[in-house]
């Protein structure tokens, strides 16, 4: 079975700019959590989609926003980029009733210059 | 207060020692608990998880909750170099609540 992916892995944005980032699933598996790991801050949930509909979000401002579709897959966006946002984001998916068991992809890393 | 605490570390034992990895949480409605590894430039992944309180062992690793004192540890037993990565702790009622993650180093 293959695992969560994420497109792209590395990526290299100016302040201002907006950014899409792409994740798949588990095949099988409804619920996508998006996440920011950063070395201060360490991991931050953003939001978890189940069947295209948020199911929870985090803390974050308004400029982070996401969506699923129908197959699952699920993407987010970030508006007006600040420095602050470099990190990595996280993807991790989950089987129905295992929210505990979350499989995550490698990442994107975000470089805000 | 946050409502999970890790020590951030680095922790660095010798090879073949027993380490000790903590977390106190604040919440008593948290259920499971799970403590998962991530090496460097990867995802994290689900070591072990425990529904409710008690202990569960996997091989070296060995996972403890206790619940009346709100503090969840992992320990490894026969360390290896190979163990070398973030330890991150996570709880959940709702919603997962995770650790600051432990970085620990196992030197050869």
């Amino acid at each position: 079975k293959a695992g969560v992916t994420q497109t792209p892995r590395y990526l290299i944005k100016t302040r201002g700019q907006q950014v899409t980032l792409s994740c798949s699933p588990i095949s099988g598996h409804r619920s996508v959590s998006w996440y920011q790991q950063t070395p201060g801050q360490g991991l931050q949930f953003l939001f978890e989609y189940f069947s295209e509909t948020q199911r929870n979000k985090g803390n974050f401002p308004g400029r982070f926003s996401g969506r699923q579709f129908s197959n699952s897959r699920s993407e987010m966006n970030v508006s007006t980029l600040e420095l602050g946002d470099s990190a990595l984001y996280l993807c991790a998916s989950s089987a129905p009733g295992q929210d505990y068991e979350q499989y995550f992809g490698p990442g994107t890393r975000l470089t805000v210059t | 207060q946050k409502e999970v605490e890790q020590d951030p570390g680095p922790l660095s034992v010798p090879e073949g020692a027993i380490v000790s990895l903590n977390c106190t949480y604040s919440n008593s409605a948290f259920q499971y608990f799970m403590w998962y590894r991530q090496y460097s430039r990867k995802g994290p992944e689900l070591l072990m998880y425990t529904y409710s309180s008690g202990n569960k062992e996997d091989g070296r690793f060995t996972a403890q909750v206790d619940k009346s004192s709100k503090y969840i540890s992992l320990f490894i037993r026969d360390s290896q170099p190979s163990d070398s990565a973030t330890y991150l702790c996570a709880m959940s009622n709702y919603q997962l609540i995770w650790g600051a993650g432990t970085k620990l180093i196992i030197k050869p």
